[in-house]
């Protein structure tokens, strides 16, 4: 299995700042996810890039693809309390939505005011 | 959309008993799921994957004889784990992927199951 490391693994902000996580990998995407948990939730799907360069956006969350699909990075701006929690990113094998799922090293974010 | 149910959402039970955790999707089949772990300010590590009337594929490290899974029908999944110990204390999640009334395969987590061994 092929490891996928975040970075940084804890950070602890203020609202209203920026911040950005890293998702990197040795091998190719063929795409990638990133999800938010919540303790004691399941996690729940935000994004799925797949071009090589993509760019997405949610609210206040930016979603980039590496050129050569190796790496992404998810920019959050004017960060706030409700954004806490455990962001994974997540690199399913195969196409489609139901194949199986390995999930990155994990970077716990906490907002205080 | 479907909804992916566990329970129980919260278990304690005594080392080297057994528990049972069920994952049921409503108005979703699924026809694959997965069971993962989780340990405290860790991600989530796949244990094993099964498909609906088949045996269980189990990731490397992982004892398929002391977390049994069944996948008897396209609604419900069950993992056992058997004479429980401390150290399986953790928060387990499946995650269901079957064909979606888009035509598309889908997938939905549960909402996890939090295992306190004593």
């Amino acid at each position: 299995t092929q490891l996928l490391e975040q970075s940084p693994q804890f950070l602890s902000i203020q609202e209203g700042e920026n911040l950005t996580v890293y998702c990197n990998s040795s091998s190719v995407f063929s795409s990638l996810q990133w999800y938010r948990q919540e303790p004691g939730e399941g996690p729940v799907l935000l994004v799925t890039v797949v071009t090589g360069g993509e760019v997405k956006k949610l609210k206040r969350l930016t979603f980039q693809f590496g050129d050569a699909r190796k790496d992404s990075s998810l920019h959050i701006t004017a960060a706030q309390p409700g954004d806490t929690g455990l962001y994974l990113c997540a690199r399913p094998e195969g196409w489609g939505g139901g194949n199986k799922l390995t999930f990155g090293t994990g970077t716990q974010l906490k907002v205080e005011l | 959309g479907a909804v992916v149910s566990q329970h129980p959402s919260w278990v304690i039970c005594k080392s080297g008993t057994s528990v049972k955790i069920e994952c049921r999707s409503l108005d979703f089949q699924a026809t694959t799921m997965f069971w993962y772990r989780q340990f405290p300010k860790q991600s989530l590590m796949l244990m094993a994957t099964s498909n609906e009337g088949s045996k269980a594929t189990y990731e490397q490290g992982v004892e398929k004889d002391k977390f049994l899974i069944n996948h008897a029908s396209l609604t419900l999944s069950t993992l056992t784990v058997t004479s429980a110990h401390p150290e399986d204390s953790s928060f387990y999640i499946c995650r269901a992927s079957g064909g979606g009334t888009s035509g598309r395969r889908e997938q939905y987590f549960g909402p996890g199951t939090r295992l306190t061994v004593t």
